[in-house]
């Protein structure tokens, strides 16, 4: 158990629909990190928080959104959902440069 | 655009053998961590390089960071079918950022 939990586990949808992606991050940990997997590739980073403020952008589609609260918990908000947007979505968690701590993962499918 | 390149993409081999599994790069990283992810999981940390030269052991698994900071290796030895996962290698550059490359999948076959 890496300490980073997210909700929900699976989600299954419908395109053209928008869902909202939950992160806790590690308690103490003040960032942030969205990646996006999909099947048998590798990670694609998204998008990074740190203490409630954008740090740092990767390919993250217009579509898509995310924020962090004062209680350090994130949201991803995918809009607009598209077939190819079905894929395992990860959030991790760090102190600073350290480590990152993922966490489960939520499964999207958009039929 | 920096990029990471892991090769091979994908290995099969019988268990008892070893490999080596390579993660390079033209651009120069401030350190490098490798990460193990199982089926249904997040990836978990396995080790960070930072200097350049430098060899880590983990059990089996040995980890060593170019001279010049621009690639890096993983070597099992005696591969168990515990160690079947995707291998990703992630090289911090240098506005602190990770940059992560695609990912080494591994089968261990009994």
């Amino acid at each position: 158990d890496s300490g980073v939990t997210q909700t929900p586990k699976h989600l299954i949808t419908a395109t053209g629909q928008r869902v909202t992606l939950r992160c806790s991050p590690r308690s103490g940990d003040l960032s942030v990190y969205w990646y996006q997997q999909s099947l048998d590739q590798g990670l694609q980073f998204l998008i990074q928080y740190y203490n409630g403020e954008e740090r740092a952008k990767g390919n993250i589609l217009e579509r898509f959104s995310a924020q962090q609260f004062p209680d350090l918990h994130s949201e991803l908000n995918l809009s607009s959902l598209e077939l190819g947007d079905s894929a395992l979505y990860f959030c991790a968690s760090s102190v600073g440069r350290d480590e990152q701590f993922f966490g489960p993962g939520t499964r999207l499918t958009v039929l | 655009t920096q990029l990471l390149e892991q090769s091979p993409q994908f290995l099969s081999i019988q268990e008892g053998e070893n490999l080596t599994v390579y993660c390079n790069s033209s651009s120069v990283f401030s350190s490098l961590q490798w990460y193990r992810q199982e089926p249904g999981e997040g990836p978990v940390l396995l080790v960070t390089v930072v200097t350049g030269g430098e060899v880590k052991k983990l059990k089996r698994l040995t980890f060593q960071f170019g001279d010049a900071r621009k690639d890096s290796s993983l070597h099992i030895t005696a591969a168990q079918p515990g160690d079947t996962g995707l291998y990703l290698c992630a090289g911090e550059d240098s506005n602190y950022q990770l940059i992560w490359g695609a990912g080494t999948k591994l089968i261990i076959k009994p």
